[in-house]
Parts: C-alpha cells; structure tokens; sequence
C-alpha cells in the first residue's frame, strides 16, 4: 500500500504568489498533520485535523496560510501571498485515531514539498 | 505538553552502539515516549514507542526508567546509514505531536 503521498515535491514561485499542496494519506487514516520545517530544525506544527476538523490550528498563521480537509481524505494547504520566510519543506502525516488505552499511534510522514520563495 | 531536551549532535563509528538520551521532566500520565528517524530530504520515521521499562524491535531498544523523566534510544551496531537526525516526543492522548530540534546522529567509518 502507498504511504502518504504529497505532492508537489518541489515548488518555486516568486513572493506574493499563492501556492497550494496536497496530502493524500494513508487509506483509513482518521488523523492528519501538516507540518513546516526550516532548514537544520525540526518539524512545526500548523495544523491538525481529525477527519474533517480542524483540532489544533493555533500555530497556522492565518493571515496568509489556509488548509481544507473535505470529507476527511485528502488535504490542501494553502499559502496566499507567499513571502520570502515561507520558504520550508513541508510535511503531511497521518495516523490511525489516536490515543487507545493502552497504546498510541504511530504518524507516517509524505517526502514533503519543499517550497522556494524568490 | 511536555517538553524534551535531547543532544544536538552526536559521533559516532561503525560498529558502535549508540545511546542518546532525551529528558522530559514534565511527562503526563497518559504521555507515550516515541522516537523518530529523519534522513536529509525525508520526513521523520517512527523507530520506536514506550510507555515505561525497556521495548525492543528490530531496528532499536528504548529504555525508561521508573519515573520516566528520561529515556534512552539504543541503536546496536551502528552503520554509515544510521546518520540521520534523531527526535525524541512525548504525546498522550491529544496525539498532539511536537517535535524538538533534535539530535544530529554523525556514524563514521
């Protein structure tokens, strides 16, 4: 079965632009993170959906950044304008419902997109 | 959520057992402890997950003392494709996962 897959892989758009990227997750995957990483750090949360809500958003810049989850499956995220600091790689996860109990979950990474902002 | 504090780096050479370890004063209760792998233009990769005393697979051993303040990856016999960044977390039921800067693994020959 394909992992979680992400696309595009690779993005360059000039400043003030809008660029947008997808996460296909894992089938049956209830759980779905965004993340932005910066060079030589590690990855930041912007967002995370259980199915189709949004339950921790308090690290998107909603200024510029949008994300979607339409019937909880694939996602979109969205930046518009793009600036030069939103140059990142960024990473799309997903995992099965969290928190059973007596085990966790484990979130299975895309390759990210990195996006070059000139 | 509680907070971890890892190396930043860390050498190493072939053959070698490497052991890094990562504090979390603050864990929960309900807070597992999960390690990831991340290789240069990857995203992370689940290694390995705990709760409390030692887990064991096939690629790493996790060690978590009684009060689990603190654990300790254990990868046997390191090779050259071990070198990746390693990251520590702590999550519990908000499955909420923060990543730390964590530590740079560097095997040599």
């Amino acid at each position: 079965e394909a992992g979680v897959v992400q696309s595009p892989r690779y993005k360059i758009i000039e400043k003030k632009q809008p660029v947008a990227f997808w996460c296909n997750p894992i089938s049956g995957h209830n759980t779905l993170y965004w993340y932005r990483q910066n060079l030589g750090q590690g990855p930041e949360l912007l967002i995370r959906y259980e199915n189709e809500e949004a339950v921790d958003d308090s690290q998107l810049p909603k200024d510029r950044f949008s994300a979607e989850r339409l019937k909880g499956v694939d996602s979109t995220l969205k930046i518009q304008p793009a600036e030069l600091g939103d140059s990142a790689v960024y990473l799309c996860a997903s995992s099965l419902e969290g928190w059973a109990q007596d085990t966790n979950t484990e979130a299975f990474f895309g390759q990210g997109t990195r996006l070059t902002v000139v | 959520l509680a907070k971890t504090t890892q190396p930043i780096s860390m050498d190493s050479y072939e053959g070698q057992e490497v052991n890094i370890t990562c504090s979390h004063n603050n864990i929960a209760t309900n807070d597992y402890i999960t390690w990831y792998q991340q290789f240069p233009s990857q995203g992370p990769r689940f290694i390995i997950q705990g709760y409390k005393t030692k887990v064991t697979n096939e690629v790493a051993s996790l060690f978590i003392p009684a009060d689990r303040k603190s654990s300790t990856l254990s990868l046997p016999r390191v090779s050259l494709s071990d070198t990746a960044v390693y990251y520590c977390l702590v999550s519990g039921a908000t499955n909420k996962l923060i990543f730390g800067t964590g530590t740079l693994l560097a095997v040599q020959p």
